[in-house]
């Protein structure tokens, strides 16, 4: 089972600044196949980024994200106050599809 | 527009059964892979189950492996999960998601979940 775990736990920034949590993962994920979700409390989640890089449909520049070997990265360039929520890593290359832990990104 | 709506959760006593239904509409069902995921009070996102568009392989957690059955009707648009052997550990708002594709793996489409209690 390939174990996901993101880092930091919480992260606390104003609006404006720039956002980079990590997810890192336990053994090679096949062909960059690693997602990022966004949930707010009471939502569902929502897809921001899959295949490490492509951003999904309507999520907004802002949001990038970037691999190195085992290791993801989702960058914020400036956080908006709607961006202010938990996000999520999973990785789909290899049953159990399994999710990472989530960072909280909170208002400083 | 796609829609997933869940049903069929609620209070079950330990050791007994529920199942869960989710009802797709807005794109061709039986062309994406369909999945469960689980999330218990304040704690993190659980992959629970995948099937594939045609639904003849099936993928499961663990933790719930021999205990939870996932399918689909094709000509109706559902997704199910059958859960038997509940446990206070299944407690939690189970969301149905559609993938991208015909293969298990990232979801573009959430239902807003359904609540299962098991006490």
């Amino acid at each position: 089972e390939i174990v996901l775990t993101q880092s930091p736990g919480t992260l606390s920034l104003s609006p404006g600044e720039r956002a980079t949590l990590s997810c890192r993962a336990s053994q090679s994920v096949s062909t960059s196949s690693l997602a990022w979700y966004q949930q707010k409390p009471g939502q569902a989640p929502r897809l921001l980024i899959y295949g490490a890089f492509s951003r999904a449909t309507g999520i907004p520049d802002r949001f990038s994200g970037s691999s190195s070997g085992t290791d993801f990265t989702l960058t914020i360039s400036r956080l908006e106050p709607e961006d202010f929520a938990v996000y999520y890593c999973q990785q789909y290359g290899q049953s159990p599809f399994t999710f990472g832990p989530g960072t909280k990104v909170e208002i400083k | 527009e796609v829609q997933l709506l869940e049903s069929g959760g609620g209070l079950v006593q330990p050791g007994g059964s529920l199942r869960l239904s989710c009802a797709a509409s807005g794109f061709t069902f039986s062309d994406y892979a369909m999945t469960w995921v689980r999330q218990a009070p304040g704690k993190g996102l659980e992959w629970v189950s995948s099937l594939t568009g045609s639904g003849d392989t099936t993928y499961y957690a663990g933790s719930v492996k021999g205990r939870f059955t996932i399918s689909r009707d094709n000509s109706k648009n559902t997704l199910s999960l059958q859960m038997n052997s509940l446990s206070a550990d299944d407690t939690a708002v189970y969301y149905c998601a559609k993938a991208k594709q015909w293969l298990p793996g990232n979801h573009d489409y959430w239902g807003q979940g359904a609540l299962v209690t098991v006490s």
